[in-house]
């Protein structure tokens, strides 16, 4: 499936790193999401991209800071991450922000913070 | 907000039993619910979804069903099979939501 992509796969950083998250579209969709995967938790909505627009999400730790620079490709900028901040983070993308269209999912990036 | 609970979070039935996953959701205004499954190690996957204007869906052996008056939905399988199993995710949604409202998932498990 190479629909949605997501770079790396997998990453332990310590608490103290900068690392980036990427996540790239082949389908030509309009909007971009990146969702927080948490053993016996619920998917999380971090945040939301529409033509390359965010909408904001005031529950999100500014620890996290997301980029998309263009509607194929989105970022996910990590600082000081905490151990509790461990989790499969998801990338997905559908054609309109809508909530009725279809989501893609990438494959992941499973992080680790010690 | 919405709040989507999803039971049960486990689930295990014989192979060629069916299987019933139900989700209740808070917000009356939600009108869109698909649900999604995980087999392990991959990502998640649409595999059915429903709008509130039908109150019934079928695809083959998988069905979903709707009642917008009691806020629940379910997901049937009938004759389950051992690629059935994986995690499946309900989630809800509605106009002017932001994103869907995910359930914590039910762990789906066929025994021989």
């Amino acid at each position: 499936e190479t629909g949605v992509t997501q770079t790396p796969r997998h990453l332990v950083m310590g608490m103290t790193n900068k690392k980036s998250l990427k996540c790239e579209q082949h389908l030509g969709h309009n909007a971009m999401y990146w969702y927080k995967q948490s053993a016996k938790k619920p998917l999380e909505l971090m945040f939301v991209y529409s033509l390359e627009e965010r909408v904001e999400n005031n529950s999100v730790p500014s620890r996290f800071s997301p980029e998309c620079p263009n509607s194929s490709h989105l970022f996910l900028h990590l600082h000081t991450l905490q151990p509790e901040d461990s989790a499969l983070y998801l990338c997905a993308s559908s054609q309109d922000r809508g909530v009725t269209d279809t989501q893609y999912f990438g494959p992941g990036t499973r992080l680790t913070v010690l | 907000g919405e709040n989507v609970e999803q039971h049960p979070s486990t689930l295990s039935v014989q192979e060629g039993d069916s299987a019933v996953i139900k989700c209740t959701y808070s917000d009356s205004a939600s009108n869109y619910f698909p649900w999604y499954k995980q087999e392990l190690g991959k990502r998640p996957q649409l595999i059915i979804d429903i709008r509130s204007n039908v109150g019934e869906k079928k695809d083959q052996r998988i069905a979903v069903t709707l009642n917008k008056t009691a806020k629940h939905f379910s997901l049937h399988i009938t004759e389950t099979q051992p690629e059935d199993s994986a995690v499946y995710f309900c989630a809800a949604g509605g106009f002017g939501a932001d994103g869907l409202t995910f359930g914590k998932g039910t762990h789906l498990i066929i025994q021989p």
